[in-house]
């Protein structure tokens, strides 16, 4: 099956700095990626996600990448503020009706 | 439109008790996904479902574990037996039949003591 490996496990950046996490994936498969953040005690919330057949997507401060060829897809958070401070997970998946395969997550903080 | 609801959201059982969690999708969502998450790890599958039916339950532990999605009404995640390594937190996501992407509910944390 997929295997979904995540980093790095926690990341501390100064407010207004990027912030960037990096996933692998194992199955080609794969062609749906999207990106939850879970702050502490709430449910996982979808913030952006992107499919096989584009390799980057953006929205506002937010920007996802894919590399299928290495099988790898980023999160990029720019001009960080203290309310992006959470847990975000990436996830993997072959497509609609099938299971996600989450990454273990990263926990950031955003220093104000 | 409401999103994904849960109940209860937090659910205390004594070892060798019943757990009993529900989940009703957003309007118009006929997917409900189950998923599990230890404390500070990621979500793990556990179970996919349509109406009536379990499409997918290789996440799912074989025995005390089961899950329905009937007709009409919620979704239900049933545990029996509970033992102090099913507390966690259960997520469930919904989808639309014709979407990738799931949403997810708020979640039911389950405690055995």
């Amino acid at each position: 099956g997929e295997n979904v490996e995540q980093h790095p496990s926690t990341l501390s950046v100064q407010e207004g700095d990027s912030a960037v996490i990096k996933c692998t994936y194992s199955d080609s498969a794969s062609n749906y990626f999207p990106w939850y953040k879970q702050e502490l005690g709430k449910r996982p919330q979808l913030i952006i996600d992107i499919r096989s057949n584009v390799g980057e997507k953006k929205d506002q401060r937010i920007a996802v990448t894919l590399n299928k060829t290495a099988k790898h897809f980023s999160l990029h958070i720019t001009e960080t503020q203290p309310e992006d401070s959470a847990v975000y997970f990436c996830a993997a998946s072959i497509g609609t009706g099938n299971q996600f395969y989450f990454g273990t997550g990263t926990s950031l903080t955003v220093i104000p | 439109n409401a999103g994904v609801m849960q109940n209860p959201r937090h659910l205390v059982r004594r070892r060798g008790q019943e757990a009993r969690l529900r989940c009703s999708p957003m309007k118009g969502h006929s997917h409900v996904y189950w998923y599990r998450q230890l404390p500070e790890e990621g979500l793990k599958f556990m179970v996919y479902l349509q109406k009536e039916n379990i499409i997918d339950e290789s996440g799912m532990p074989k025995e005390r574990f089961s899950a329905e999605f009937p007709k009409e009404g919620p979704s239900i995640l049933r545990i029996q037996q509970v033992v102090r390594g099913d507390s966690a937190a259960y997520f469930c996501a919904s989808s639309l039949s014709t979407s990738d992407e799931q949403y997810f509910g708020p979640g039911t944390r389950l405690t055995v003591t």
